[in-house]
């Protein structure tokens, strides 16, 4: 049963750079073909895709955060990371990992997120 | 702004049947998959791809979808069942998208 857990600081002040790790237990981050996901939630507003990583190294971001944010794999460590630079109050949420898969029915394909994280609070304050 | 959009609030009868709907463009090529967020918790998959149910989920979720529109159903709704629930697509502008989420209460 894979978990994901994330990690990171709480608290970080404006203009400087939010780090988030997420670490994969229970299974191997390359065993299959995943898109390891990051999605963030604002209090009281729905959820947000930001982004994801395969481990080939293959990234989607959202366009609105692109210029800002990095993500990245770690197979040696079996981490995912998100790097979102110059933060502002925008950007204080919960920040959940999840890990995506692809999958094909006879007509469609279709994307989903299978596994998540419990979620860390990130707080952008001076 | 959500590239899916769904209603803000439905309610349901306890017992009772109800569809949440997800409207997009990019449903006319992808299957929505649907989550179910409790308050506090972390969302949890309930539905993928055509209508496939992960292990756990109870059989009264199940998965619809016609031309630009997908739905999720709940047959014979429980108090449990009171969520956010949102679906999300690919969508050929961001790779993932979500909708802006249903509140469903159970009354």
């Amino acid at each position: 049963q894979v978990q994901l857990q994330e990690s990171g600081p709480g608290l970080v002040k404006p203009s400087q750079a939010l780090s988030l790790t997420c670490t994969v237990s229970g299974g191997s981050i390359i065993s299959g073909t995943y898109y390891w996901s990051w999605v963030r939630q604002s209090a009281g507003k729905g959820l947000e895709w930001i982004g994801c990583s395969q481990t080939s190294g293959t990234t989607s971001y959202d366009p609105s955060l692109k210029s800002r944010l990095t993500i990245s794999v770690d197979t040696s460590k079996n981490q995912f990371s998100l790097r979102l630079n110059s933060v502002t109050a925008a950007d204080t949420a919960v920040y959940y990992c999840a890990r995506g898969l692809q999958g094909r029915s006879a007509y469609y394909y279709y994307y989903y997120l299978d596994v998540w994280g419990k979620g860390t609070s990130v707080t952008v304050s001076s | 702004s959500s590239e899916l959009t769904q209603d803000p609030a439905v309610s349901v009868a306890l017992g009772q049947t109800v569809r949440i709907t997800c409207q997009g463009d990019s449903l006319r090529s992808y299957y929505a998959s649907w989550y179910q967020q409790k308050p506090g918790q972390a969302p949890v998959l309930v539905i993928y791809g055509k209508d496939n149910r992960p292990s756990g989920i109870p059989d009264r979720f199940s998965g619809s979808s016609s031309g630009d529109t997908a739905s999720l159903t709940i047959n014979g709704a429980q108090a449990e069942d009171e969520a956010d629930y949102y679906c999300n697509s690919r969508d050929s502008r961001t790779f993932w998208v979500f909708g802006g989420g249903t509140k469903l209460t159970v009354l």
